[in-house]
């Protein structure tokens, strides 16, 4: 049972304008949300996170949307450029117990900015 | 935030053999961790590498097959044993400093079996 979940595997948006990458959880228990973004060869890298008690969060170009009656996240990115192509994983985070916060990751979704 | 640093970055290995890889954290660090990534797959959360003790391990892997060690609070180890074909992925090593920061990454180890 997929508890994170992003929709779309891929997404090609033209350089300049607004690129929106979607996420839904399933699990309510979730108060802690990640979007990394990975180039190829390399690692996650985090990009922004929101807690469960805010509704947005923004960081330059980019700003995360949550609706928790929804069970929906949204990353926007504006204005879009080449060097945002990349896979961008969203990730939940709830309480596992002794004092540990696990993060559960959805499939991704590769962007592509075209020029 | 910490930079986490792994090798090998990639190997090829030979069916029933095992490959140790290496995490270091360039800081002392709460948690750290190790993922695996299929292809098209997202990221696999194995065991929670706690130091001084046993790891704790997540539903489907076992310590049998996939050993860890943490000796200290910027090093680990995953050994990934007895190896097949389905075990070809890219593992991750991931650390944090506290429950109030994120996660950050290596850049994974890239796993073929033949």
């Amino acid at each position: 049972d997929q508890q994170v979940k992003q929709n779309s595997p891929s997404l090609s948006v033209q350089e300049g304008r607004i690129s929106i990458l979607n996420c839904d959880y399933t699990n309510s228990m979730f108060d802690y949300f990640l979007w990394y973004k990975k180039y190829p060869a390399e690692g996650p890298t985090f990009l922004i996170s929101i807690s469960s008690i805010k509704d947005k969060n923004e960081d330059g170009r980019f700003t995360v949307f949550l609706n928790k009656s929804a069970k929906h996240l949204s990353l926007h990115i504006v204005p879009s450029q080449p060097g945002d192509s990349a896979v961008y994983f969203c990730a939940a985070s709830a309480y596992s117990g002794a004092g540990s916060y696990q993060l559960t990751f959805g499939k991704g979704t590769k962007l592509s900015v075209i020029p | 935030s910490a930079v986490i640093s792994q090798k090998p970055s990639r190997d090829i290995c030979q069916r029933g053999t095992s490959l140790t890889i290496q995490c270091q954290v360039d800081s002392q660090v709460t948690m750290m961790f190790w993922y695996r990534q299929q292809p098209g797959q997202s990221l696999t959360l194995i065991a929670t590498a706690n130091q001084g003790s046993e790891a704790t391990y997540e539903s489907g892997f076992v310590i049998d097959k996939f050993p860890i060690s943490r000796p200290n609070l910027t090093f680990s180890t995953l050994t990934v044993s007895n190896m097949s074909p389905e075990d070809s992925s890219i593992y991750l090593c991931s650390a944090r400093d506290n429950i109030n920061q994120p996660q950050h990454f290596g850049d994974g180890t890239r796993l073929s079996i033949l």
